[in-house]
């Protein structure tokens, strides 16, 4: 079956602009993960949704960050006025639960680069 | 402090020999589970293993084992009869906060022909 998919797979744009990145999870997958990876680092957490709701977005650094899940499937995250230190590897996984003993399913990754 | 401490940037090992990758945590929790990621250059993370911590026996997937030692908080990666495929990064994983995966500084493993 598919995994999760990412678009776009790399994103340019210039400082202050908005962007979107979107997140495609595995079917039947009401977990959904938000991971941020800076150069030459392990990814960090940003936001987790079960189903519709963020259950915890305690990682997304400031209110220019926003994601969404209308319909428990797919994600966007939103950033808003990009600025030079967000660029990054941006991550998405899903998994079947939120339980810790599920395995999360990660996609392939937007690398966003903010001139 | 829940910290997760991979303290070998990078290794490289000839093919077909043997490596292990270390990893040490900091937590409270007595039940927990543990992962190895392998990231590729094309991004992608992969899951490699996994360890269930109330369980004894040591994971194996194949190629791929862990020595996991729940005193030490120790649960390191070994790799036999090491392949080219096997270069990557490979970052070690804790779900605290039981959903929220963190990971560690990664190390860079090479598989030298």
């Amino acid at each position: 079956g598919a995994g999760v998919s990412q678009t776009p797979s790399n994103k340019v744009t210039e400082k202050g602009k908005y962007v979107e990145l979107r997140c495609d999870p595995i079917s039947g997958h009401t977990a959904l993960y938000w991971y941020r990876q800076s150069l030459g680092q392990g990814p960090e957490f940003l936001i987790y949704f079960q189903g519709t709701g963020a259950a915890d977005d305690s990682g997304l650094p400031n209110d220019r960050f926003f994601a969404v899940r209308p319909e428990g499937s797919v994600s966007t995250l939103k950033i808003q006025r990009t600025e030079r230190g967000d660029s990054a590897v941006y991550l998405c996984a899903s998994s079947l639960g939120p339980q810790p003993q599920e395995t999360q399913y990660f996609g392939p990754g937007t690398r966003l680069l903010v001139l | 402090a829940q910290t997760v401490t991979q303290s070998q940037p990078e290794m490289s090992v000839q093919e077909a020999e043997t490596v292990t990758l270390s990893c040490t945590y900091d937590t409270s929790e007595s039940n927990y589970y543990l992962f190895w990621y392998k990231q590729p250059p094309s991004r992608q993370m992969i899951l490699v293993i996994r360890q269930e911590a109330y369980k004894q026996q040591n994971a194996t997937e194949n190629r791929f084992s862990v020595n996991f030692q729940k005193a030490a908080k120790s649960f390191s990666l070994k790799i036999s009869d090491s392949q080219l495929g096997d270069t990557a990064m490979y970052f070690c994983a804790f779900p605290f906060g039981n959903e929220k995966l963190t990971f560690g500084t990664g190390t860079r493993l090479t598989i030298i022909p």
